[in-house]
């Protein structure tokens, strides 16, 4: 069963760049489609970023000049990098795995979470 | 665009059933969606995957007393048999080429 954690700092200073890091055990990065999400405090579920295994990426719009995903086949990691944070960037960050195609985006494992609070 | 809309709260007693509803917009009345629960100070789960003519597919271990079905624009989550554990955010996702992840508002379910 596939299992994802992320983890990173819990506190970024506003301005300065926030970075993550999914570690993905029980199933391999190759052959799938990766993204990261986030759900600020009351608020819902946003799409962040996605990448295929081949390094091949995809960003939301509304964060499309500041964010960075990246993966490292050998040692099973996600990578997430947002820079210029604001307190609008606070949330719970998550990173999740698509079984499907390009064309069936559909999520089927999620990690725990990591919250990531933007304050100086 | 795709834009999914779904009630912020719901409500029902302990041992009953509750049907909760993700609509999807105009003209994307053939898409397939995933319906996703959080419970409190959790990570989202898997629930199903579900299409447009109601035949789902379900995560791994999600009990019996879970089912989808759809109807035109409108896709469904039945829980039956509600426990206390069923307490959580429910939420609703679809994909696209324009939108490549796509979330409903989610809806609150509260077990009375």
């Amino acid at each position: 069963q596939v299992q994802l954690q992320e983890s990173g700092p819990g506190l970024v200073k506003p301005s300065e760049t926030l970075s993550l890091t999914c570690t993905v055990s029980g199933s391999s990065i190759g052959g799938y489609y990766w993204s990261w999400l986030r759900r600020p405090p009351g608020g819902g579920l946003q799409w962040i970023a996605y990448i295929y295994y081949t390094g091949s990426t995809k960003y939301n719009p509304s964060v499309n000049r500041r964010v960075t995903m990246s993966v490292d086949t050998s040692r099973n990691l996600l990578s997430l990098e947002l820079s210029s944070v604001t307190a609008a960037d606070t949330a719970i960050y998550y990173c999740a795995r698509h079984p499907g195609t390009y064309y069936d985006f559909w999520i089927d494992s999620w990690g725990q979470g990591i919250l990531v609070t933007v304050s100086s | 665009q795709i834009v999914m809309a779904q009630s912020p709260s719901a409500s029902a007693s302990l041992g009953a059933s509750v049907k909760l509803t993700c609509t999807l917009s105009n003209g994307h009345a053939a898409y397939a969606i995933a319906w996703h629960q959080q419970q409190p100070d959790k990570g989202p789960r898997f629930l199903m995957r579900l299409n447009s003519d109601g035949s789902h597919t379900k995560g791994d271990g999600i009990p019996y007393r879970f089912s989808g079905s759809s109807s035109g624009a409108k896709r469904y989550l039945t829980i039956s048999s509600l426990q206390s554990e069923d307490e959580a955010d429910y939420y609703c996702q679809t994909w696209g080429t324009d939108v490549h992840v796509a979330f409903g508002g989610g809806t609150r379910l509260t077990v009375l």
